[in-house]
């Protein structure tokens, strides 16, 4: 079984709420990592967690702040958004952090946000 | 530094065309090359993968092989279905940085 579980599907936010979003895999696997994709681009990388611990932050906003809290949970917090951040958020986990050679990186299916 | 280039698309076919969709690369080390899809609407998911040269990857009837000597990770498929209308992304993991190196990503379309 190589699947991540993402929720809620879609979201609708103000650029006042706080909201949460969810990821979840049982495969046991010690990296899991938060990707931005815009309409018709690749996927940008934005946050990793190995082990539980934030490893690589790709110079993202604060508004952005994402949560760890077990080994098969990641959470991304919004905050204060802007239209700008809209986009399709996807998570991905891997069995070991990024290093790992040959190291494939699952995806859920992803949360389309929509920041008005 | 670490850079994936793929064919621009959209890539119309007619069904049971034969695709080839190019790919090449540029990376410091001995990156491992991956093909994923795209399906409208959903997320990204695993077609295949190589680790090392002239290893080939191959799933549900498509097939890319690593070539080190040409740096490229072309995907083929000898039939297509419109099934398989979607957008398609070449990547490679970095050896010096584990990251995931994506290409922009090709949309093909099939038409009955």
């Amino acid at each position: 079984d190589t699947e991540v579980t993402q929720t809620p599907k879609h979201l609708v936010m103000g650029m006042t709420n706080k909201k949460s979003l969810k990821c979840e895999q049982h495969m046991g696997h010690r990296a899991m990592y938060w990707y931005k994709q815009k309409a018709k681009k690749p996927p940008e990388l934005m946050f990793v967690y190995s082990y539980e611990k934030l490893s690589i932050n790709e110079s993202v906003p604060s508004r952005f702040s994402p949560e760890c809290p077990n080994s098969s949970l990641l959470n991304l917090h919004l905050h204060a958004l802007q239209p700008e951040d809209s986009a399709l958020y996807l998570c991905a986990s891997s069995q070991e952090g990024p290093s790992g050679s040959g190291e494939t990186q699952y995806f859920g299916p992803g949360t389309r946000l929509l920041v008005l | 530094g670490n850079s994936v280039t793929q064919m621009e698309g959209p890539v119309t076919l007619s069904e049971e065309a034969f695709l080839t969709i190019n790919c090449t690369y540029t990376a410091t080390g001995y990156p491992s090359l991956f093909w994923y899809v795209q399906y409208p609407g959903e997320g990204l998911q695993l077609l295949l993968k190589a680790t090392k040269a002239d290893d080939k990857g191959s799933n549900k009837g498509f097939e890319a092989t690593y070539r080190k000597e040409t740096t490229s990770f072309h995907l083929e498929k000898g039939s297509v279905q419109v099934s398989d209308s979607a957008v398609y992304f070449c990547a490679l993991k970095a050896s010096n940085t584990g990251k995931l190196i994506f290409g922009q990503g090709t949309t093909l379309q099939v038409k009955p």
